[in-house]
């Protein structure tokens, strides 16, 4: 089984719908984020946890919510997607002194 | 901000050839540097880091040397193969914490190579 693993893998959702996205993790790690990936943009950070009780915005945080669940879980909400936030999502964790780590992607169309 | 610039692609090569992408950062303290693989259909993989000046980082035949001087991490490899096309990212994370752990990491924009037989 993957490390990190998202739930759903691919998703088609109309605009104005809410939409989560499910990240789980077996390594044990305090941090968290969500990425998200755009052609010619690279990976931007949305919102990151480096521990159950802290959350923090990242530099694209307008329109998704986050909720830590416990040390594992960690899930990235679209109250009401847009077309625009068609993109394909990461989850990653890490340790305060290791790489991070990632999980396989959730490709997000919205319509 | 810290930001990080690649160079654009997409990168073709045929097999064998001298591969170099370069990478330049701009950072407000000493950040370590790192080059992610991401294969197709896959989630992104560490390929190698360097966490000081002078450092080099090196994985399946690809080194990339951190350059304080020029703030550069160019990946580079000697001979490619067809399996090494894939997406390449060069990142950077800021030391947090009074320098002991690793801050959140800063990506670039991303090099497709594609490598021909």
């Amino acid at each position: 089984d993957a490390d990190v693993t998202q739930t759903p893998r691919n998703r088609i959702t109309k605009t104005g719908k809410r939409i989560m996205l499910e990240c789980s993790q077996t390594k044990g790690h305090d941090r968290m984020y969500w990425y998200r990936q755009d052609p010619g943009l690279g990976l931007r950070l949305i919102y990151y946890s480096f521990d159950v009780k802290d959350i923090n915005k990242g530099e694209i945080s307008d329109g998704y919510s986050v909720s830590r669940q416990a040390q594992a879980k960690f899930s990235l909400s679209l109250e009401s997607a847009i077309p625009n936030q068609t993109a394909l999502y990461f989850c990653a964790t890490s340790e305060t002194n290791t790489e991070a780590f990632f999980g396989q992607g959730t490709r997000l169309t919205v319509v | 901000g810290d930001s990080v610039t690649q160079m654009e692609g997409p990168v073709t090569l045929s097999e064998e050839a001298f591969l170099t992408i370069n990478c330049t950062y701009t950072a407000t303290g000493y950040p370590s540097l790192f080059w992610y693989v991401q294969y197709p259909g896959e989630g992104l993989q560490l390929l190698l880091k360097a966490t000081k000046a002078d450092d080099k980082g090196s994985n399946k035949g690809f080194e990339a040397t951190y350059r304080k001087e020029t703030t550069s991490f160019h990946l580079e490899k000697g001979s490619v193969q067809v399996s090494d096309s894939a997406v390449y990212f060069c990142a950077l994370s800021e030391l947090v914490g009074g320098g002991t752990s690793y801050g959140k990491l800063t990506f670039g924009q991303g090099t497709i190579l594609t490598v021909h037989p």
